[in-house]
Formats: C-alpha cells, sequence, structure tokens
C-alpha cells in the first residue's frame, strides 16, 4: 500500500504562472515531509523540507503547504520557469523511523516558455 | 567538492553473477542509504545504515545486502543478481537521520544496472 501519494504523473505550467505539485500520505506517524527535485541523468536533490508543527514553509519561489488533518501537502513554485522542469518526488519519515524515508512516484513538470 | 561517488554508472551483466556497486561520501556524513528507482514505483528504499556497523532494512531489500566498515564508504552487494534488480540505484547521505533535523539527503548520480 502506498503511503506517500503523487496522483499527478505530470503536469504543464506556463512560464511566469504558478506550478502546485500535490502529495498525500496515508500513515498518521509522518512528522517530517521533504521536496526533491531531479533532473534526467543526475540524482534527487533536496529541495525544501517541512516539519509537522508548521503548516507553511517558504524559500525564495518555492513555498510547502502542509494540512495535517486532509493528510496533503503541496508544492508552489511562483513564478515558474523553464530551469524547473524536473520530475518532482515528495517525501515523509515518521519520529522512531530510523531514517526510513518513503518517497511518492514522482510527478513530472514542464514549464512551457 | 561535497559529493556522493557510485560506481560503476553504468553496468550490464548476467543472471547470477555477484556484483558492487560502491559508494564513498567525503562529507563525513554518518548516515547513508540506497535506493533504487523504477518507472511508476519512484524511489524505494534498499538498506540504509545509521553509522558504521549499524545497518537495516528499508522497504525492497530482498536479493541485497550491505556493508558500513568505515564512515565514507557503503557498498551495495548483488550476491545473484537477477533480471527483476535491473534498475537504476542511488545512494544517499546525510549529516544525520531524517528526523534530526538535517533531512537533506545528498544523492550520487546513480547507476544504472541491467541484468540479462
Amino acid at each position: 500500500d502506498q503511503q506517500v501519494k503523487q496522483n499527478s504523473p505530470s503536469l504543464s505550467v506556463q512560464e511566469g504562472r504558478i506550478s502546485i505539485l500535490n502529495c498525500d500520505y496515508t500513515n498518521s506517524m509522518f512528522d517530517y515531509f521533504l521536496w526533491y527535485k531531479k533532473y534526467p541523468a543526475e540524482g534527487p536533490t533536496f529541495l525544501i523540507s517541512i516539519s509537522s508543527i508548521k503548516d507553511k514553509n517558504e524559500d525564495g519561489r518555492f513555498t510547502v503547504f502542509l494540512n495535517k488533518s486532509a493528510k496533503h501537502l503541496s508544492l508552489h513554485i511562483v513564478p515558474s520557469q523553464p530551469g524547473d522542469s524536473a520530475v518532482y518526488f515528495c517525501a515523509a519519515s515518521a519520529t522512531g523511523s530510523q531514517g526510513n524515508l518513503i518517497f511518492g512516484k514522482g510527478t513530472k513538470l514542464s514549464v512551457k516558455p | 567538492e561535497a559529493q556522493v561517488t557510485q560506481n560503476p554508472r553504468y553496468l550490464i551483466t548476467v543472471t547470477g553473477k555477484k556484483l558492487t556497486v560502491t559508494c564513498s561520501q567525503n562529507m563525513n556524513h554518518e548516515y547513508m542509504s540506497w535506493y533504487r528507482q523504477d518507472p511508476g514505483l519512484g524511489l524505494r528504499q534498499i538498506y540504509y545504515s545509521m553509522n558504521v556497523e549499524v545497518t537495516d532494512k528499508g522497504d525492497v531489500p530482498e536479493g541485497y545486502k550491505v556493508s558500513r566498515k568505515e564512515k565514507r564508504n557503503f557498498p551495495l552487494i548483488l550476491e545473484s543478481p537477477s533480471p527483476n534488480q535491473t534498475s537504476l540505484y542511488f545512494c544517499a547521505s546525510s549529516l544525520g537521520s531524517v528526523q534530526g533535523g538535517t533531512g537533506e539527503l545528498f544523492f550520487g548520480e546513480g547507476s544504472r544496472l541491467t541484468v540479462l
């Protein structure tokens, strides 16, 4: 059973507009969430994270929102740029899981000029 | 330059021929982990290590072995590879466990393995 779900395999957005990537989770023990970005032929790179004690974390053009009651988080990219085109992975972990980070299947974002 | 280095980057082998994918990090990280990426399945954790001589299974450990004899190295061993282990493998490291507030994992560039 998938504990971290990214239901949209792909997303296409116009340059300058907002990109919203969504992630749902089922395990209520998850209390730390991360987003990673992956370009082809490269390893994933850390983008932004959020602890369950917060509902929002912002870093430049990237903002992650967490809705614990809905077990849902989203990554907003504003404004979107062509260089943001990549696969985005949502990941989650639980205190005491000793580093077992569970990843979603990823969403491929395409930002068109 | 801080990095996680995996070798080989590409390998084609045959069923049953033992192989090792090496992973080395130069950041003095305590935590290291192996993932495999498959189409439609995302990244799945194979094994992880909290420190030297401390390893534990992830979600898909079957058919793999690991060792952590020294802090910088975390090799992935396939004793008898099978075609279902054809995948893209990533090694990753971080300063502490994800829950330690140092959740940023640094990934290697990946090793594409094909088992015929």
